[in-house]
C-alpha cells in the first residue's frame, strides 16, 4: 500500500537558517505533490505544488524539489523566521487526484 | 469575506446524538471536501463531492452523511456520535477534481462525552 513519509515529527533550526524537509512516498507515483502549512488551531494553507516533470519550483523563500527517481520531494525555506514555525504538510498526488493523501508532517521550529 | 467557512467552530455533545457541521465557500469552486484530523494530527479524507456529485467515499461509518444542497455548500451530518468520533473535522474545496490546491475552512473541533 502507498505510504508516505516526512523526515521527522519536529525539527528545531536558527532563526536565519534554512529549514529542510523531507516527504518521501512508496508504492505509487504521483503526478505532482503539494505542501501545505498548518498552524495551530487553522486548517491547512496551500503554498507549493511542482509536477512531476518539474525538478523544481520557487517561491518567495520557498523551494521545492521533485526527484521521481528517489521518490522524494524536498521543502527548503530560506533565512527561516520565527514566523515559519508551524507544521508542513505534504501530499503526493496521481492524476486526476486520485490518491491525494497528506503525509503525517513536520513540525517546525524557528528559534530567535 | 472568509473563503471557506465552517460552523460551529466547536461542538460538544453527548454520545448517541445527532448532530451537523456546516460548510460553505465563496470562492465559485466545483469541489468541496470533508476532512478529519484525529488526536495524532493525521489528515485523512472522508467525502469528496464535484458539482454536488459524490466522487470520494472512504471508508467511513455509514452514521456520517454528506450532503451538498449546492455546489457553494457541503454539510456533514453525524448520528448516534461516539466517543471515537471526537476530532477535528475540516471543510475544504478547490477549483475542480484534481485536488490542486485546496483550500480548508478553519475546522470543528468535535467533542463527545
Amino acid at each position: 500500500s502507498q505510504k508516505i513519509e516526512q523526515n521527522s515529527e519536529a525539527l528545531n533550526i536558527q532563526e536565519g537558517k534554512t529549514a529542510t524537509l523531507t516527504c518521501n512516498y512508496t508504492n505509487y507515483s504521483p503526478a505532482y505533490l503539494q505542501w501545505y502549512r498548518q498552524d495551530p488551531g487553522r486548517g491547512p494553507v496551500f503554498l507549493l505544488l511542482i509536477r512531476e516533470n518539474e525538478k523544481e519550483k520557487r517561491k518567495e523563500r520557498l523551494k521545492v524539489t521533485f526527484d521521481t527517481t528517489l521518490k522524494q520531494s524536498l521543502f527548503h525555506i530560506t533565512a527561516s523566521q520565527p514566523a515559519d514555525s508551524a507544521t508542513y504538510l505534504c501530499a503526493p498526488t496521481t492524476d486526476y487526484g486520485q490518491n491525494f493523501v497528506f503525509g503525517p508532517g513536520t513540525r517546525l521550529s524557528v528559534l530567535p | 469575506d472568509t473563503a471557506v467557512s465552517q460552523t460551529p467552530k466547536y461542538l460538544v455533545t453527548q454520545m448517541g446524538n445527532d448532530k451537523s457541521i456546516k460548510c460553505e465557500q465563496n470562492l465559485g469552486h466545483d469541489t468541496m471536501y470533508w476532512y478529519k484530523q484525529d488526536s495524532k494530527k493525521f489528515l485523512k479524507i472522508m467525502f469528496s463531492y464535484n458539482n454536488k456529485e459524490l466522487i470520494i467515499n472512504e471508508t467511513v461509518p455509514n452514521r456520517f452523511s454528506p450532503k451538498s444542497p449546492d455546489k457553494a455548500h457541503l454539510n456533514l451530518h453525524i448520528n448516534s456520535l461516539e466517543l471515537g468520533d471526537s476530532a477535528v473535522y475540516f471543510c475544504a474545496s478547490s477549483q475542480d477534481a484534481t485536488n490542486e490546491k485546496l483550500f480548508f475552512g478553519s475546522g470543528t473541533q468535535l467533542s463527545v462525552l
